[in-house]
């Protein structure tokens, strides 16, 4: 089992320009969620996923969009980038079933924003 | 608002014991996590705690204070592939974890 994979692993962007993240899983997992990491922060959760075809916002959604087609896949958009957006972003899934729910990580995504 | 506050950073010796602390201020409050993050690498699950009290896993213990709002996690026999950072995390109210900054733990031979 491959686990939570995500594409691409890095990434430059120019300010204005949009780009697709994609995460997927093979665990069968209903919860996904994408968050972003910065220096001397704690993850932040950008959106997440209740199952297929759902999705609701997190701390940080603006200038962002998901979407969740299918179970085992979850797409971060960014429509227009902005330096601010510059992070390492990372998806995670989880069963949302049991008290402790564990969350699995996926690689990263390593984005700058120029 | 919610908080998590985590020392930035320990150094210890390896063979030795470092326990990294995690106090809590969230709006409710439904377990504490503990991931490990080795530099540019995804967290990994550690532990979880929702009763106060200790939680031992290996090299590796949780501990859990609901009335004081703290945590720690401690690490025993510390090896240099212990070096990477400690995450602290809550659970809260709307079941979303609150993440704390990490600790970076460095170990010196």
């Amino acid at each position: 089992n491959a686990g939570v994979t995500q594409t691409p692993k890095f990434r430059v962007l120019k300010t204005g320009q949009s780009m697709t993240l994609l995460c997927a899983q093979d665990m069968n997992h209903e919860y996904m969620y994408w968050y972003r990491q910065d220096p001397g922060m704690g993850l932040r959760l950008i959106h997440y996923s209740v199952g297929e075809g759902t999705t609701a916002k997190g701390e940080v959604p603006d200038g962002y969009n998901v979407s969740r087609l299918k179970k085992q896949n979850f797409l971060l958009g960014l429509e227009s980038a902005a330096p601010s957006q510059t992070s390492v972003y990372f998806c995670a899934s989880s069963s949302g079933q049991g008290e402790v729910d564990e969350q699995f990580f996926g690689p990263g995504t390593r984005l700058t924003v120029l | 608002g919610q908080n998590i506050d985590q020392p930035t950073e320990m150094t210890a010796t390896e063979g030795a014991i470092v326990q990294i602390n995690c106090t809590y201020q969230t709006s409710g409050f439904n377990g504490l996590f503990w991931y490990q993050q080795h530099a540019g690498e995804a967290p990994t699950f550690l532990s979880y705690n929702v009763l106060d009290g200790l939680e031992e896993k290996g090299r590796f213990s949780s501990f859990l204070s609901r009335s004081k709002g703290y945590s720690y996690l401690l690490l025993k026999e510390l090896q240099m592939k212990d070096s990477a950072s400690y995450l602290c995390a809550v659970k809260d109210s709307n079941y979303q974890l609150i993440w704390g900054a990490g600790t970076k733990l460095i170990i010196k031979p």
